[in-house]
């Protein structure tokens, strides 16, 4: 069974903080993927980004960094310097080929950036 | 670069009517996701398709069918909708044997009153 988790439903900074978001994965797959998307208030999922299982290497991308450690199979994103162009809902996902390649999705995490 | 098209976009219905929703997928891409978004809860996956058959099936009420057209477009049809049914559905398509992304839609929002 797959399963993911964001322990955190609800986070709330003043703009300009930096902010951790939360994912721990369960899979008993060797090869996997992860990925974290945002929701907007429109409604939309944007793709934010994509890990491989075989891949560890950390990311940054702008404010955005991702940390990926299987030891404690977490794939955690942190927002520096937050903007309130950041609140949104976050989510992150796995997926498995032996699972039939549909996307597992955490709860989700509804970040508030206050001005 | 072209997008995951879905349609429509809002929608309202009432009890036991039906419902049909489509997804237009990129252009190439020969696989479609179908996910249902609840009030306040994440995205479910429903069911898929490759090559215009099912590969594989979630948690996709009985009242629910859907099928993969020769164009690559998909069509979710619903019966009987409850209000339960209330929800955001996305659509998303992958190209199979390229990366696993998924490429979502922007979502078809169905309000059952």
């Amino acid at each position: 069974a797959q399963k993911v988790t964001q322990a955190q439903t609800e986070i709330s900074v003043v703009e300009k903080e930096d902010v951790t978001l939360d994912c721990v994965y369960e899979t008993r797959d060797t090869t996997y993927y992860l990925f974290w998307y945002k929701q907007p208030p429109s409604g939309e999922l944007v793709f934010l980004i994509r890990r491989n299982s075989f891949d560890e290497q950390n990311e940054i991308s702008g404010r955005y960094s991702w940390n990926f450690q299987k030891s404690t199979s977490s794939f955690n994103f942190t927002i520096t310097a937050s903007q309130v162009v950041d609140s949104a809902v976050y989510f992150c996902a796995l997926l498995t080929n032996n699972a039939g390649n549909m996307l597992t999705f955490g709860g989700g995490t509804r970040l508030m950036v206050k001005p | 670069a072209a997008g995951v098209i879905q349609s429509p976009r809002h929608l309202i219905k009432e009890k036991r009517e039906t419902a049909t929703l489509k997804c237009y997928p990129i252009p190439r891409h020969d696989t479609v996701y179908w996910y249902q978004q609840g009030p306040g809860q994440d995205p479910q996956f429903l069911i898929s398709f490759y090559e215009k058959m099912q590969s594989d099936k979630g948690s996709i009420p009985d009242r629910f069918s859907a099928q993969q057209f020769s164009d690559y477009h998909s069509e979710l049809n619903m019966s009987s909708l409850e209000l339960g049914d209330s929800a955001l559905y996305f659509c998303a398509s992958r190209k199979q044997g390229s990366d696993y992304e998924q490429y979502f839609g922007p979502g078809t929002r169905l309000t059952v009153t």
